[in-house]
């Protein structure tokens, strides 16, 4: 069965410093990874996917994740938070056990501070 | 990428009413999903709705408390049924691609029972 752990709840960090926000999976088969962010009052929006292409994969607002076989890792990155950053952001993983079912991780509430 | 609507935004209702909650996408969609994201806690999927089929519930969620229809490729509809303040959550649909795990999901609507 999939599953998606991120580690702490709450990030916070100072504007223009690297954001990293973590995410471990577990998938029987090769796994679709995705990050998706929430902005306070709106539905989830697609960051970035890992489909078994390239390992580093750029998302939109200049984040990017690393698909790590052997540390079965997503971690999403940013060289340099903004304010706009603040926010929920989920890691995901699909598979094609599930029907196309996506399992979400808990989340992790990025504060960004002046 | 699609967009979706969602109507009501938010409503707050009695209990032991219903309220359905109509999703709308500009595009043709064969995957659709309902999710219910409880205050501060990550997406629970409750269904899957395919146009021409019944929809396919997750372990916890039944027919009965949510129906859902899903008449044609662009349009579904959850109604909570019955409901207690327990229910009170933002529900969220979503749709997916054909051929890829991705998801697009709608702003939600953020329902408070009383």
């Amino acid at each position: 069965a999939q599953s998606v752990t991120q580690l702490g709840s709450h990030v916070s960090v100072s504007e223009g410093a690297l954001v990293l926000l973590r995410c471990n999976y577990s998938s029987s088969v090769p796994p679709y990874l995705f990050w998706y962010v929430q902005y306070p009052n709106q539905g989830l929006q697609l960051l970035l996917k890992y489909t078994s292409a390239a390992t580093l994969v750029k998302g939109i607002n200049g984040f990017e994740a690393e698909f790590k076989k052997s540390e079965t890792s997503f971690h999403l990155t940013k060289p340099s938070a903004h304010m706009s950053d603040a926010a929920e952001y989920f890691c995901a993983v699909s598979d094609n056990t599930g029907g196309f079912k996506t399992i979400f991780g808990a989340g992790t509430r990025l504060f960004v501070k002046a | 990428s699609a967009v979706i609507s969602q109507k009501p935004s938010r409503d707050i209702c009695q209990r032991g009413t219903s309220l359905t909650i109509q999703c709308q996408v500009d595009s043709q969609v064969t995957m659709m999903f309902w999710y219910r994201q409880q205050p501060g806690q990550s997406l629970t999927l409750i269904a899957t709705a395919n146009q021409g089929s019944e929809a396919t519930y997750e372990s916890g969620f039944v027919i009965d408390k949510f129906p859902i229809s899903r008449p044609n490729l662009t349009f579904s509809t959850l109604t909570v049924s019955n409901m207690s303040p327990e229910d009170s959550s933002i529900y969220l649909c979503s749709v997916g691609g054909d051929y890829s795990y991705e998801q697009y999901f709608g702003p939600g609507t953020r329902l408070t029972v009383t």
